[in-house]
């Protein structure tokens, strides 16, 4: 099984900074890594698919970038919405594995 | 407009069998596949079991082999989860999500707002 795993697993940061988050395959997954974005009580969102594309109605500050086994998101000029929780996911191959999460919280 | 919603969830004893569902609607069912992905109460995202448009390919997380079993019924635009021998573990809100194979490398695009399960005595 591929395991995900994902760095770090919480983070402070203002409105307005840049932030990024890591996520490394424990074998090659090629460009099949999905990013999701996850607030309490609400439905997962996709922000990014196939690695580095910008899934339709994502804002422009949201970025992907990566592959083989090494991945990154990346959020320029954080806005009150994007405090929330971001998780990685390789559809390479079954089973399709998540990373543990990164929080993301207003310092 | 895709929507998705999950119906099933509720109260179960160790040991117990629940069946979820969930109806899809605003796109072509049969030809994309489907996933369901937990989170426990705490934890983080579960991807839990997949199955292709016609039903013929299942995949489950290890976690749940041979407990869980997963199919769809095209012609009612619905597929389902059925969970047997539940255990504590097995508590959590259940995603359902469709699975976009043909355009964005299997990623989950459209998620429903989720059901909770809850094994306990």
């Amino acid at each position: 099984d591929i395991q995900m795993t994902q760095s770090p697993s919480s983070l402070s940061a203002s409105v307005g900074d840049r932030v990024t988050i890591t996520c490394r395959a424990s074998q090659s997954i090629s460009s099949y890594l999905n990013w999701y974005q996850h607030k309490p009580g609400t439905a997962p969102k996709l922000l990014i698919y196939a690695a580095s594309s910008v899934q339709s109605g994502v804002p422009s500050r949201f970025s992907g970038s990566g592959s083989g086994t090494a991945f990154t998101l990346t959020i320029t000029s954080l806005q009150p919405e994007d405090f929330a929780s971001y998780y990685c996911h390789q559809s390479y191959s079954a089973p399709y594995t998540f990373g543990q999460g990164t929080k993301l919280e207003i310092k | 407009e895709v929507q998705l919603l999950e119906s099933g969830g509720g109260l179960v004893q160790p040991g117990g069998s629940l069946r979820l569902s969930c109806a899809a609607s605003g796109f072509s069912f049969s030809t994309y596949d489907m996933s369901w992905v937990r989170q426990a109460p705490g934890k983080g995202l579960e991807w839990v079991s997949s199955i292709s448009g016609g039903g013929g390919s299942t995949f489950f997380a290890d976690s749940v082999k041979g407990r869980f079993t997963i199919s769809r019924d095209n012609s009612k635009n619905t597929f389902y989860l059925q969970m047997n021998t539940l255990r504590a573990v097995d508590t959590a809100v259940y995603f359902c999500a469709r699975t976009n194979v043909k355009d964005s490398y299997g990623s989950l695009d459209y998620w429903g707002q989720g059901t909770l399960v809850t094994v306990s005595s």
